[in-house]
């Protein structure tokens, strides 16, 4: 079936690493991707990475895929207070364009 | 580049009226845009797929009579929520993907528009 899961919230200080865990459960994946969502407004796209890559580094955002565990994080490093956000990641099961969602993770970032 | 606009940001209309959503690609053409919904805190579920030119493939249990989708250019897309219910209050969200002029691996999300049914 098609499940992708997350932690539901996740409290930093600011200027730390932030790690934001996901599972999902379709290995025919060929993209995963990380969105990011701020109160009231739709998604932003922040990173993907295709499915035979182990890593991929944007800037402060670090994406791990462990694609034998099917497990996808998100590193931001030094972590600012306009990161606090849900982040949703998201699988596209059967190598189509549809994307599966988790619930979302609810970084909160505090001085 | 690669905007998606959603109009409007946020409607509230009487239970039984009928309330129409637009999405648009702004500076790209998609052949396929999707609509989700999202109620509180929780995540965004797959309503359907709208194909320019033909019908629109709905997921299980979304009712095709109830949520009208309509894709009659590559830019424009409309859902219409008909004889809408309190039930059918939520944040709804549609997403555009690039068939030329970006990046066609990857959705592009409106920012959503919040409807609310008295």
């Amino acid at each position: 079936g098609e499940d992708v899961e997350q932690s539901l919230f996740l409290s930093v200080r600011e200027g730390d690493s932030s790690v934001i865990n996901c599972t999902y459960t379709d290995s025919s994946s060929t993209y995963l991707y990380w969105y990011k969502q701020e109160p009231g407004a739709g998604l932003q796209l922040l990173t993907y990475i295709f499915s035979n890559m182990d890593m991929k580094q944007d800037q402060r955002l670090t994406v791990l895929l462990n694609k034998k565990d099917k497990h996808l994080s998100l590193r931001i490093a030094d972590t600012q207070t306009g990161d606090s956000a849900i982040y949703f990641c998201a699988e596209t099961p059967g190598g189509y364009n549809k994307l599966i969602f988790g619930a979302g993770t609810r970084l909160a970032v505090h001085p | 580049g690669a905007v998606v606009s959603q109009h409007p940001s946020r409607v509230i209309c009487k239970s039984g009226t009928s309330v129409k959503i637009e999405c648009r690609s702004l500076d790209f053409q998609a052949t396929t845009m999707f609509w989700y919904r999202q109620f509180p805190k929780q995540s965004l579920m797959l309503m359907a797929t709208s194909n320019e030119g033909s019908k629109a493939t709905y997921e299980q249990g979304v009712e095709k009579d109830k949520f009208l989708i309509n894709h009659a250019s590559l830019t424009l897309s409309t859902l219409t929520v008909t004889s809408a219910h309190p039930e059918d209050s939520s944040f709804y969200i549609c997403s555009a993907l690039p068939s030329s002029g970006g990046d066609q691996e990857t959705q592009y999300f409106g920012p959503g528009t919040r409807l609310l049914v008295l």
